[in-house]
């Protein structure tokens, strides 16, 4: 059965910092990941996703992910956090029904970002 | 392009009241979902549909039901609402191609109060 985990419910980074969120997974077959953001009173928006083709995927607003699968792991970051990245992320992984295309998510982690 | 919709955005209802949460997309997506978010949890499944007509339980069914009579629809009933179904309620879609690579999209929530 598939599950993430995500360490650490709230993050806090200054302007500029770099920003990583981990994201740790378990997958009976060859996961598909993904990482959602969500702001202030909205719905979740994909950031990026792997889906085996590489293993450093890029996504929008600068973030980043690298899928290592002898660490089970897919962690974000960013080089450079911007006040505007403030918000909730959540790790996914694809559940191992192939036909449903049902996601789990992990707990979320809150992006704090300070001047 | 609405992508997808949500009616209505905020309710408060009494113990034992029903309600009906509407989702429409305008994609042409064959899955469609919904979720309920609360602190902590991440995004639960409550029910998906892989089709019109079809329908099925997720992770968190009971005390809710849903329909999809028409493929742009997706509605989410509580017959007897409780406290314990106070939360923030997504709705999702995505196509069916590619084997659970694909993007889910969300709508923009509603929050609903039992009291």
């Amino acid at each position: 059965a598939q599950s993430v985990t995500q360490l650490g419910s709230h993050v806090s980074v200054s302007e500029g910092a770099l920003v990583l969120l981990r994201c740790n997974y378990s997958s009976s077959v060859p996961p598909y990941l993904f990482w959602y953001v969500q702001y202030p009173n909205q719905g979740l928006q994909l950031l990026l996703k792997y889906t085996s083709a590489a293993t450093l995927v890029k996504g929008i607003n600068g973030f980043e992910a690298e899928f290592k699968k002898s660490e089970t792991s897919f962690h974000l970051t960013k080089p450079s956090a911007h006040m505007s990245d403030a918000a909730e992320y959540f790790c996914a992984v694809r559940h191992g029904s192939s036909n449903t295309g049902k996601l789990i998510f992990g707990q979320g982690t809150t992006l704090q970002v300070k001047p | 392009n609405a992508g997808v919709t949500q009616t209505p955005k905020f309710r408060v209802l009494k113990t034992g009241q029903s309600m009906t949460l509407l989702c429409a997309q305008d994609m042409n997506h064959e899955y469609m979902y919904w979720y309920r978010q609360d602190p902590g949890m991440g995004l639960r499944l409550i029910h998906y549909s892989v089709g019109e007509g079809t329908t099925a339980k997720g992770e968190v069914p009971d005390g809710y039901n849903v329909s999809r009579l028409k493929k742009q629809n997706f509605l989410l009933g509580l017959e007897s609402a409780a406290p314990s179904q106070t939360s923030v309620y997504f709705c999702a879609s995505s196509y069916s191609r590619g084997r659970g690579q694909e993007t889910q999209y969300f709508g923009p929530g509603t929050r609903l109060l039992v009291l």
